[in-house]
């Protein structure tokens, strides 16, 4: 089994300031991990991806998450926001083997304000 | 183009009354979800399939049910037994592990 937790279910944050997002997960077997963001009105869209290597992933728009295997985390930040960040943001994990089952589970999702 | 699509995009119900909501995909991709989504409370899963003629409970199944007779097919049946069903039903599709997540834009039901 396996489940996400994610911290705050709110973030406002005023316009170029940092943002972190926390993100704690608990599974049985190695997995995978991703950020999703769904702006206002819009369907769920990858914001990034841990699957192997480097425990640093980034976004294309300045976005970046860690994973941290000690602490079964992958928290999302962003030292600087904009006002086009407004969206909420979804952790999500998968198993990485087959064999162990690969449901894709959700956290509960982190809504994130920025204010100007 | 490949992609994922759910049809249709809003649908009402009247109370008492089953319902289907279609999702499909031709990325060959070996895993579909049902999700659905209330304010506040995040994705939470109903059913998944990783394979063809295969699929599992996710943690809200009650009141729903799934089939997989095709790869391609993944329709999620609404049933008189769900207590609740007003809601947006999120359909998604990957590769093994979950990677490569395509999302469904998803079917808005309102029963009346």
């Amino acid at each position: 089994a396996q489940s996400v937790t994610q911290l705050d279910s709110q973030v406002p944050v005023f316009e170029e300031a940092p943002v972190e997002l926390r993100c704690n997960y608990s599974s049985s077997v190695s997995v995978y991990l991703f950020w999703y963001v769904q702006y206002p009105n819009q369907g769920l869209q990858l914001l990034l991806k841990y699957l192997s290597g480097s425990t640093l992933v980034e976004s294309i728009n300045g976005f970046e998450a860690e994973f941290n295997k000690s602490q079964t985390s992958f928290h999302l930040r962003k030292p600087s926001v904009h006002i086009s960040d407004t969206a909420e943001y979804f952790c999500a994990v998968s198993a990485s083997k087959k064999a162990a089952g690969n449901k894709l589970t959700f956290g509960g999702g982190t809504r994130v304000l920025v204010k100007p | 183009d490949g992609g994922i699509t759910q049809s249709p995009k809003y649908l009402f119900r009247k109370e008492g009354q089953n319902v289907t909501l279609s999702c499909e995909q031709n990325l060959n991709h070996d895993a579909m979800y049902w999700y659905r989504q209330d304010p506040g409370q995040g994705l939470r899963l109903i059913y998944y399939s990783q394979i063809v003629n295969d699929f599992q409970k996710g943690d809200i199944a009650e009141g729903y049910s799934v089939s997989r007779e095709k790869k391609e097919s993944f329709p999620l049946t609404v049933t008189s037994a769900q207590k609740n069903p007003t809601a947006f039903y999120l359909c998604v599709s990957s590769w093994t592990g979950g990677f490569g997540a395509f999302f469904g834009q998803g079917t808005r039901l309102t029963v009346v």
